[in-house]
């Protein structure tokens, strides 16, 4: 069965530092999306990716964040300078279509820890 | 922008019983709704969703209820299992996927 891959699993990096979380979604998989999740805090949307530009960011999703395709199979997200706060699971997820239709299942990454220090 | 509550956070069911867990939502241009399970340290899970040209939904054990006018949806697991333990949140979105999440729920299957 095909599925999101993430990598790497954890990551731990100096506050401060940039990180680039990377993912492969589903290969015919045409939306793609970030999430995160504080521990033992609810999912957090963060951005969705469709036809190699952002249809949505959330409010979490600053300046410090961004993403990009470099390829036709790599979904990467990179944090510029982190901060403590940015400690937390980051899910990748990808989806064949979008909401209201079929096949709009979202199916979610491993997810890569990531801890700021 | 939508809001999304759930109840209870945490729920305690002996093996056999029924679980439910109920969920509101704020926006009424939400059109969709997940519900995503979630084992310790894994990765959140579809398990049902709901679309909002349907009333209810079932699979085996699973089903799930929706109340457009009222803004409520509802997860309903019979027969629970051990196995069933694990944190369960609902979502509600729009087109674009770009869901909001319940704060979750903590279902414990006790044997």
């Amino acid at each position: 069965e095909p599925e999101v891959t993430q990598t790497p699993s954890h990551q731990v990096t100096q506050m401060g530092q940039e990180v680039i979380l990377r993912c492969v979604p589903i290969s015919n998989h045409l939306y793609f999306y970030w999430y995160r999740q504080i521990l033992g805090q609810k999912v957090e949307f963060l951005v969705s990716f469709y036809n190699n530009e952002i249809s949505e960011k959330s409010e979490i999703f600053d300046d410090q964040f961004s993403v990009e395709r470099p390829d036709g199979s790599n979904f990467t997200l990179k944090i510029r300078s982190t901060k403590l706060e940015d400690s937390a699971m980051y899910f990748c997820a990808s989806s064949l279509s979008r909401t209201g239709g079929a096949n709009t299942e979202a199916f979610f990454g491993q997810g890569t820890r990531l801890t700021v220090v | 922008g939508e809001n999304v509550e759930q109840h209870p956070s945490t729920l305690s069911v002996q093996e056999g019983d029924s679980a439910v867990i109920k969920c509101t939502y704020s926006d009424s241009a939400s059109n969709y709704f997940p519900w995503y399970k979630q084992e310790l340290g894994k990765r959140p899970q579809l398990i049902i969703d709901i679309r909002s040209n349907v009333g209810e939904k079932k699979d085996q054990r699973i089903a799930v209820t929706l109340n457009k006018t009222a803004k409520h949806f509802s997860l309903h697991i019979t027969e629970t299992q051990p196995e069933d333990s694990a944190v369960y949140f609902c979502a509600a979105g729009d087109y674009g996927q770009n869901f909001v999440f319940g704060p979750g729920t903590r279902l414990s299957v006790l044997p």
